[in-house]
């Protein structure tokens, strides 16, 4: 099946710093979400990307499909944004759609004041 | 309702016993999907339902779990003689249609599981 891989697996930053996190995954997908899974576990999208760029406040991220990655930035980091960043991606199924997310790892970032 | 919903967000059950999950999805999602997330890894796909039919189980670990949806909304997660292995937050998805492409899936809070 195929494999999603996250990096950096842990992060720490200093309020105000910018960061990267990459997602590479093995085959071709239909879609790709980021998502934030904050301290008490609730599941936050942050974008639904299987292709180009979007952005959203302090974050944006880019999905290269034909070169299988996704990179989310964050900028100008906060506290708030302490938790765990999950890439979850739709693999496709000759053309159509296997329904089924399937997640990376995740990196752990911890902002600190 | 404004996002999907779980009860009960927390249960605790004695090996051996048998618990029902429950997931209200947002108001008009077609699509309706069960992850299982044990501690420090990302949620893993259980089963997926395109209205009231489960349209892949294949993430089912065995014959202890079930799930139906018998009107295509609210759905409900079975498991029967529970195991300790069987502690987990199960997350509960939901996304506007199945078909073609899957579409955005919103989760819900999760019932985090524990078996004694």
């Amino acid at each position: 099946g195929i494999q999603v891989e996250q990096s950096p697996p842990d992060l720490i930053l200093q309020e105000g710093a910018n960061s990267t996190l990459r997602c590479n995954f093995s085959d071709s997908v239909n879609n790709l979400q980021w998502f934030h899974q904050n301290p008490w576990g609730q599941l936050i999208n942050l974008f639904y990307i299987p292709s180009g760029t979007k952005q959203n406040g302090r974050l944006s991220a880019t999905t290269v499909a034909t070169e299988r990655y996704s990179l989310l930035y964050i900028s100008s980091s906060q506290t708030t944004d302490s938790g765990v960043y999950f890439c979850a991606v739709e693999g496709a199924n000759y053309g159509g759609a296997t329904n089924k997310l399937i997640f990376g790892t995740g990196t752990l970032l911890a902002v600190q004041p | 309702g404004a996002g999907v919903s779980q009860t009960p967000s927390n249960k605790v059950t004695e090996k051996g016993k048998y618990v029902e999950l429950r997931c209200d999805p947002i108001s008009g999602h077609t699509a309706l999907y069960w992850y299982r997330q044990s501690l420090g890894q990302g949620p893993e796909f259980l089963i997926y339902f395109q209205g009231t039919g489960a349209a892949d189980d294949s993430g089912l670990p065995n014959d202890r779990f079930f799930a139906v949806r018998p009107e295509g909304s609210v759905s409900t997660l079975k498991i029967q003689r529970t195991e300790r292995g069987d502690s987990a937050v199960y997350l509960c998805a939901s996304s506007l249609t199945g078909r073609l492409a899957g579409g955005e899936q919103f989760f819900g809070p999760g019932t985090r599981l524990t078996v004694l």
